[in-house]
């Protein structure tokens, strides 16, 4: 049974902080890491996603992805009112279908 | 930019009756699933079809499911006799085979 674990937070960071997500994850064969944002209602939004040990930069968002660990995080910098979301963390083990976890909340306060 | 599409955005519906979920997959994806997310759970994998079939199942994909591809274009979900609980947020998604899944903006079903 793949498990995706994320702490459900609220996480909450002051507006121009750095947001810290965190996921770990049970299964060592999973290849692929996805970071998606889920505003209330709404459908999954991808961020990134990541395959690679180390760590994978777009804009203000890093993905890092540790194998040995199997941990996955995402970092979110200068964080704006407009980032507070769920944001769910989902791997998948080579165009199998995607695992999510639960989902982390995160309240960035103007 | 193209988009998964679905349709309708919320249904109401009585238990016991029958429901038909749609969607309209990327068009040169090959991968199709649908998900669904009970309020405030998380996003569950229900089903996947590939090459007009389906490629894998979850345990909530029980024989009350079925999906076609009617046509060229439409994914669809069937729920033949809807239950309370079967109320939730279903999501389509479409994937080419490389890189990411493409997710629909999703359907809110509820069952009274």
């Amino acid at each position: 049974q793949k498990e995706v674990e994320q702490n459900s937070g609220p996480l909450s960071v002051p507006e121009g902080a750095i947001a810290s997500l965190n996921c770990t994850y049970s299964d060592r064969g999973s290849q692929s890491f996805f970071w998606y944002r889920q505003y209330s209602g709404k459908s999954p939004e991808l961020i990134m996603f990541i395959y690679s040990n180390g760590d994978k930069e777009d804009g203000r968002f890093t993905a890092q992805l540790n194998k040995a660990s199997q941990y996955v995080s995402l970092l979110i910098r200068d964080s704006q009112p407009s980032d507070s979301a769920t944001y769910l963390c989902a791997l998948d083990s080579g165009n199998t279908p995607l695992v999510f976890g639960k989902g982390t909340r995160l309240s960035v306060i103007a | 930019e193209p988009e998964v599409t679905q349709t309708p955005s919320h249904q109401v519906t009585q238990m016991g009756q029958e429901v038909i979920l749609r969607c309209v997959p990327i068009s040169n994806h090959l991968y199709f699933y649908w998900y669904r997310q009970i309020l405030g759970q998380k996003v569950e994998f229900l089903v996947s079809f590939y090459n007009n079939e389906i490629s894998e199942k979850s345990e909530i994909f029980d024989d009350q499911f079925s999906v076609e591809r009617p046509d060229g274009s439409n994914f669809t979900l069937k729920i033949r006799s809807t239950k309370l609980e079967d109320s939730a947020m279903y999501f389509c998604a479409s994937h080419s085979g490389v890189a990411e899944a493409f997710f629909g903006q999703g359907t809110r079903l509820t069952v009274v």
